[in-house]
């Protein structure tokens, strides 16, 4: 089974500033991928990135990048140079790569809100 | 390329009446997924269909929530009789296949409200 755990409270950025969401996660699968995705207020979740377990580097995508530590079982999302935009929900995710049902599982969440 | 689709966007129902739900995949994708999502929560996963054959029901409320896929392409979510605790956003997502990066695609969702 996997589990994600996103602990922080609501998080406050103050525009133009970077801010690091934090998501620590449990599985005994070998091989999985971990996401990051975004949901506004108008409630659609949006992709944001995508880190595999075996991948030497970390994910970088625009502003957004991930900060894998494997070993310490950890995929903090960076996010640069904060945007008003950026406010909203963001949620970590895991899915295994083997098995015939490889079902995305969610963390609780984290509020973001940048500050002008 | 259009997007997951969902209506309605918004429901309220009273308890023990019946509720329906619609999504219409991205053209093309073979599996998709129905999430619950309660308020403060992260989603949870309902069902998942490959092509019009159920993957993963191990998290539905058979007792009272039933979902098909007929021709693999659209799907309708149904509870049947609602309860206060179904209030949720029901979220759609679909994909073009089932491997681990297989990016899902949302639905703009449907926010049902049992009163």
């Amino acid at each position: 089974a996997q589990k994600i755990t996103q602990t922080q409270p609501g998080m406050f950025v103050q525009e133009k500033e970077a801010v690091t969401l934090d998501c620590t996660y449990d599985t005994s699968d070998p091989s999985y991928g971990l996401f990051w995705y975004k949901q506004p207020s108008s409630g659609e979740m949006i992709f944001l990135i995508y880190q595999g377990s075996y991948d030497q580097q970390n994910a970088t995508e625009g502003r957004y990048s991930l900060n894998f530590q494997k070993a310490r079982k950890s995929a903090n999302l960076v996010i640069s140079a904060s945007q008003l935009g950026d406010s909203a929900m963001y949620f970590c995710a895991m899915r295994p790569e083997t098995g015939a049902n490889s079902k995305l599982t969610f963390g609780k969440g984290i509020t973001l809100s940048v500050r002008p | 390329e259009a997007g997951v689709a969902q209506s309605p966007r918004y429901k309220i129902i009273e308890k023990r009446q019946s509720v329906a739900f619609w999504c219409n995949p991205i053209s093309g994708h073979a599996t998709l997924y129905w999430y619950q999502q309660i308020l403060g929560q992260g989603p949870k996963l309902l069902i998942q269909f490959q092509n019009n054959g159920v993957v993963d029901d191990s998290q539905l409320p058979k007792d009272r929530f039933s979902a098909e896929r007929l021709k693999g392409v659209d799907s309708t979510l149904k509870i049947q009789p609602a309860k206060l605790e179904d209030s949720a956003v029901y979220l759609c997502a679909s994909t073009p296949g089932r491997g681990a990066y297989n990016e899902q695609f949302f639905g703009p969702g449907t926010r049902l409200t049992v009163l």
